[in-house]
């Protein structure tokens, strides 16, 4: 089965600039999420969806960051504007109700550069 | 509130010898347990996983872990490592449904 698809791969921006990335789970996972990992450290949960609607967005900075999952399938997370301190790989994730949502599946990430 | 301690941000071993990654872990409920594994420029992939059955785990390429309650501890180890498991291992625990909150990572580097 196809993985979890997510793009662009890296992205260089300006602070001040905005930016969004995109993430398609494997077909029929229903919960999906979107971490941010900087450099030298762990993956930190943004945002997490169970279909189209928000299970836990408490440490999505909301002032700058917003996400959605219109549809309950494809998402985008976006940042306006970005800060210096955006700088990380940002990973999207999807698990399933068949896997009793007890692991998540990763995609290779965004990795992005604010200059 | 649930929380994982990677014990070690590095840890250096010869090719063949035995690995060891310490995680320590709070939750207020019975957790569930991962070891996930990190490739440079790749994609975090799943090692192994510890959801209240058999509290010896057993994951891919040779790696296990041990589910101690009384330690709060779920250490992963190896017994000979290869050159190919050079990576950053994350411990990672979760409370009931899939939340899962991520260690700081252990950075495994093994010399020929």
């Amino acid at each position: 089965e196809a993985g979890v698809a997510q793009s662009p791969r890296y992205k260089i921006i300006e602070k001040r600039q905005s930016v969004a990335f995109w993430c398609n789970p494997i077909s029929g996972h229903a919960t999906l999420y979107w971490y941010q990992q900087i450099l030298g450290q762990g993956p930190k949960l943004l945002i997490q969806f169970q279909n189209n609607g928000v299970v836990d967005d408490s440490q999505l900075p909301k002032d700058r960051f917003s996400a959605e999952r219109l549809k309950g399938v494809d998402s985008t997370l976006k940042i306006q504007p970005a800060k210096l301190e955006d700088s990380a790989v940002y990973l999207c994730a999807s698990s399933s109700r068949e896997a009793g949502y007890t692991e998540a599946f990763f995609g290779q990430g965004t990795r992005l550069t604010v200059v | 509130a649930q929380s994982v301690t990677q014990l070690d941000s590095h840890v250096s071993v010869s090719e063949g010898t035995p690995v060891l990654l310490r995680c320590n872990y709070s939750s207020s409920y019975s957790p569930s347990l991962f070891w996930y594994v990190q490739h440079p420029n790749k994609g975090l992939q799943l090692l192994l996983k510890y959801t209240s059955a058999a509290t010896l785990v057993k994951g891919i390429n040779g790696f296990e872990a041990e589910f101690k309650k009384s330690e709060t501890s779920f250490h992963l180890t190896k017994p000979s490592a290869h050159m190919s498991d050079a990576a950053e291992y994350f411990c990672v625990v979760s409370e009931g449904s899939y939340i899962p909150t991520f260690g700081r990572g252990t950075s495994l580097i093994v010399h020929p």
